[in-house]
This record gives C-alpha cells, sequence and structure tokens, in this order.
C-alpha cells in the first residue's frame, strides 16, 4: 500500500529564512511518480513540480528546489529566502499506475506560515 | 473552461438532509476525481471516472455517497441522509488521461458544513 509521511504539520519562519519540508514515501511499486502541491486559502491545490522514481536529479525553480533520495525514500522541497506569499499548505504526494489509471496518495500536509 | 470549476463554494445543510455538489473539469479531461478533505488533513481519494464510467469508487465511505458523470464531462457527488461527519472539503481534480505521471488540476473544492 502507499503512503506518504509528512511529519511537520506546522512551520513557522521569518521572511528570508530557508525552509525545508520533509516528505517520506512508501511504495512497493517500481515505477512511481511524487508530486508536490501548494494549496493557499482559497483552496485550490496548485503543482509545484513532479518527479519519476527513476529520476534523481535534484531541480531548482527559482527559489524552490527539491531533492529527491531513493535510498532514504524520501521527496524533500527547500524554499530558499522565504516570502510572505509562500504562506500556505504544501502537499507531497505519490502517484501510481493502478489498473490502468492513476491512484494518488496524499501526505497530511505542512502548514507554512511565513511572519513579515 | 479555463480551470477545474465546482459549485456551490460552501453548503450548509441541517443532519439529514440530501447535498448534491457538482465539479466542471477542464474541456477534454478524460479523468475525473472526486477527493474528501477533512480540517487538517490530506485529500483522501474518494471516487474516479473516466469519460463516463466510474472506474473507482472504493473511497466512497458508505453507501450514502453516491457519484455520477452521465455526459463524460460534469460530475455529481451527492451525499444522503447528511452526518456531522460528512463535514469536509470536498475537492474535484480532473487531467488528460489519469495516467501515473501526470499532474491533477483542482477546483477551490466545495466545503460542506453539516450541523
Amino acid at each position: 500500500a502507499q503512503k506518504v509521511t509528512q511529519a511537520q504539520t506546522e512551520i513557522s519562519v521569518v521572511e528570508k529564512e530557508d525552509v525545508t519540508l520533509d516528505c517520506v514515501y512508501e511504495t512497493r511499486d517500481t515505477t512511481y511518480y511524487l508530486f508536490w502541491y501548494k494549496q493557499p486559502p482559497s483552496g485550490e491545490l496548485v503543482f509545484l513540480i513532479r518527479r519519476n522514481s527513476f529520476d534523481e536529479q535534484n531541480e531548482i525553480s527559482g527559489r524552490y528546489s527539491w531533492n529527491f533520495q531513493k535510498s532514504t525514500s524520501s521527496f524533500n522541497f527547500t524554499i530558499t529566502a522565504s516570502q510572505v506569499v509562500d504562506s500556505a499548505v504544501y502537499f507531497c504526494a505519490l502517484s501510481e499506475a493502478q489498473g490502468g489509471y492513476q491512484k494518488v496518495t496524499f501526505g497530511i500536509g505542512t502548514k507554512l506560515q511565513v511572519i513579515p | 473552461g479555463a480551470g477545474v470549476s465546482q459549485s456551490p463554494r460552501y453548503k450548509v445543510a441541517k443532519r439529514g438532509q440530501d447535498v448534491a455538489l457538482r465539479c466542471d473539469p477542464i474541456s477534454g479531461h478524460v479523468s475525473l476525481f472526486w477527493y474528501q478533505q477533512a480540517l487538517g488533513q490530506g485529500p483522501e481519494f474518494l471516487t474516479y471516472f473516466q469519460n463516463e464510467a466510474q472506474l473507482d469508487k472504493s473511497g466512497l465511505p458508505s453507501d450514502r455517497f453516491f457519484a455520477e458523470r452521465p455526459e463524460g464531462s460534469v460530475s455529481t457527488l451527492k451525499i444522503q441522509r447528511t452526518q456531522q461527519e460528512d463535514s469536509a472539503v470536498y475537492l474535484c481534480a480532473s487531467n488528460r488521461e489519469g495516467r501515473g505521471n501526470e499532474k491533477l488540476f483542482f477546483g477551490s473544492g466545495t466545503q460542506l458544513s453539516v450541523l
């Protein structure tokens, strides 16, 4: 069975600090995909990034970076020089193709508050 | 449409009432998903449609929950005889084909409060 663990339920940082959101996953499949989504107060989850299980290259996009380590089943997300607009709930998700369609399991989410 | 649209945005129901939640996915998206998000939790899978076919309803919590997508576009999630434990945000998501590597496009959700 799939499982996603986000151990940090809430984090508060002061603006311009760096912050890392942790994600650990469990799966028996060899082919799977990992995602991060952002949920601002408006409620709509917004896609941030996707990695497949065969690609362990880390990725940087502006102030955002992701560290995928298969050996520890982790897919951590770092925001550099945080801003107030980064305040939101962030979800890590694991997607597998089962029976011809995707089954997505979400973590509990990490609520990030960036204080000005 | 430009994005996934859900209505109503908020719904208050008295315990025992029936409710219907609507989802209008992105035009051309074959796959449609319903999720339930309790306060402080992540989205939990309810059901999946590929066009008009409901391929997976394993996440529906009870037989009071029913979903349909009769013409392969708009979907309705119906909850009969609502209970307080049904209070949650109901999220709809869609994508082109439902493949494992596809991102989900979400609506803003319907916040259901059962009194």
